[in-house]
């Protein structure tokens, strides 16, 4: 069954160093999100992309955040200058059609920050 | 901002019995609803969803419930399996564009054999 990955499972970083969160897509799915959850708190959207550039973001994703789909497969998520509180479960997503109304999100696994 | 609100954190039942988890949303543009499991370690999961057109899908052991007036939906998980362990997370959505899912903070479910 097709999944959607997410590497690495867990990082430690420095406060004030960037962080690449990497995370391969279902092959055929064309819309692709980041969700965070801080532990104890509710999953919080950060962005959706599609046809290469960003279709939505919060206001979490501030200047500090960037995405990239550098090929074909994969969706990066890019924190330039970690702080504290961005420490929390990352989780990339993909669905085959933007409206969730026909397609449920697909999750990967997560990758934990911790920035210390 | 809780858009979706999940007011019960926890919820403890004994296996073969039924679970209800609650969900409260506030927007009332909101007409897609769909409900996630989490297993620690793992990413959610999708359940199960209804359309703010319909008051009741069925899917197996699970049954979501909608209440557009009282802005309420419901999960009932019956009969309950320790499987069904885990967290459990309403989602919403609005129809009228890609809007992204807005999650509320889990009811973590505990079936006891």
């Amino acid at each position: 069954e097709p999944e959607v990955t997410q590497t690495p499972s867990h990082q430690v970083t420095q406060m004030g160093q960037e962080v690449i969160l990497r995370c391969v897509p279902i092959s055929n799915h064309l819309y692709f999100y980041w969700y965070r959850q801080i532990l104890g708190q509710k999953v919080e959207f950060l962005v959706s992309f599609y046809n290469n550039e960003i279709s939505e973001k919060s206001e979490i994703f501030d200047d500090q955040f960037s995405v990239e789909r550098p090929d074909g497969s994969n969706f990066t998520l890019k924190i330039r200058s970690t702080k504290l509180e961005d420490s929390a479960m990352y989780f990339c997503a993909s669905s085959f059609e933007g409206s969730p109304k026909r397609g449920e999100l697909f999750f990967g696994e997560g990758s934990r920050l911790t920035v210390l | 901002d809780q858009q979706v609100k999940q007011n019960s954190p926890s919820l403890s039942v004994q296996e073969g019995r039924i679970s209800i988890l609650n969900c409260d949303y506030t927007n009332s543009m909101f007409d897609y609803f769909l409900w996630y499991k989490k297993y620690p370690a793992e990413g959610p999961t999708f359940l199960i969803s209804i359309s703010s057109i319909k008051d009741k899908n069925e899917d197996g052991r699970f049954t979501v419930f909608l209440n557009k007036s009282a802005k309420h939906l419901s999960l009932h998980i019956v009969p309950s399996q320790p499987g069904d362990s885990a967290v459990y997370f309403c989602a919403a959505s609005s129809r009228s564009g890609n809007t992204p899912l807005v999650f509320g903070k889990g009811t973590r479910l505990s079936v006891i054999a």
